[in-house]
């Protein structure tokens, strides 16, 4: 039974780049592709994007410029950087795995059906 | 981006009764809709996946359905564990997107 456990600080300042880290334990992070979502405090969720573990990134284009998404087999973890920090960036973040196929050469993916217990994070001076 | 249409955004029922969620797509995401529960201080949990794809352990009373771009879940008959917000996500083109939310609430 695959379990994911994010990581990072809780508290990080203006301006700065936010670096949490997702660590997969009771299964291989091969085969399947891995999430960050977001969720401010009492809203919604805000995909932010995905990576397979072969190295390809599908990023949320209203957050592309600050995202990077990076994945290490050897660990079995996956990583999330987002730059340029402001307080709208405050947010529980986690972390999710989800199942893709291939039909005639196209993605498609189905729901994310693991997810970590997410890791707040604050923005403030 | 596709915008997810999610309605009601609340609603108040009582236990046993059946409750229905739709949410709307801006334009065709085929199957590729998936229901989430999150409770109040918890991950989301996926519920459905693919429209109508049950996932292992989730009660039968939860069923997914669509027609066109309109998709529904269904509580048959609602559960006090089930008191909790529910959201659709489409993961057929990304960027994915979700419905806002339907916070479902003990009348």
């Amino acid at each position: 039974q695959v379990q994911l456990q994010e990581s990072g600080p809780g508290l990080v300042k203006p301006s700065e780049t936010l670096s949490l880290t997702c660590i997969v334990s009771g299964g291989s992070i091969s085969s399947y592709y891995w999430s960050w979502i977001r969720q401010p405090a009492g809203k919604g969720l805000e995909w932010i994007g995905r990576i397979y573990a072969s190295g390809n990134t599908n990023y949320n284009p209203s957050l592309k410029s600050r995202v990077t998404m990076s994945v290490d087999t050897s660990k079995n973890q996956f990583s999330l950087k987002l730059s340029s920090l402001t307080a709208a960036d405050t947010a529980v973040y986690y972390c999710a795995k989800g199942t893709r196929i291939t039909i005639l050469g196209v993605y498609y993916y189905y729901g994310m059906d693991v997810w970590g217990q997410g890791t707040t994070v604050t923005v403030a001076s | 981006d596709i915008q997810m249409t999610q309605s009601p955004s609340s609603l108040s029922a009582s236990v046993g009764d059946r409750v229905t969620i739709t949410c709307r797509a801006s334009q065709s995401i085929s199957n590729y809709l998936n229901w989430y529960q999150q409770k109040p201080g918890k991950a989301p949990k996926l519920l459905i996946s693919t429209t109508s794809s049950l996932q292992s352990g989730v009660p039968s009373r939860f069923s997914g359905s669509a027609s066109g771009t309109d998709f529904t879940l269904t509580i048959s008959s609602l559960q006090p564990e089930d008191f909790a917000t529910y959201y659709c996500q489409q993961s057929y083109s990304s960027p994915d997107t979700f419905g806002q939310g339907t916070k479902v609430e003990i009348k």
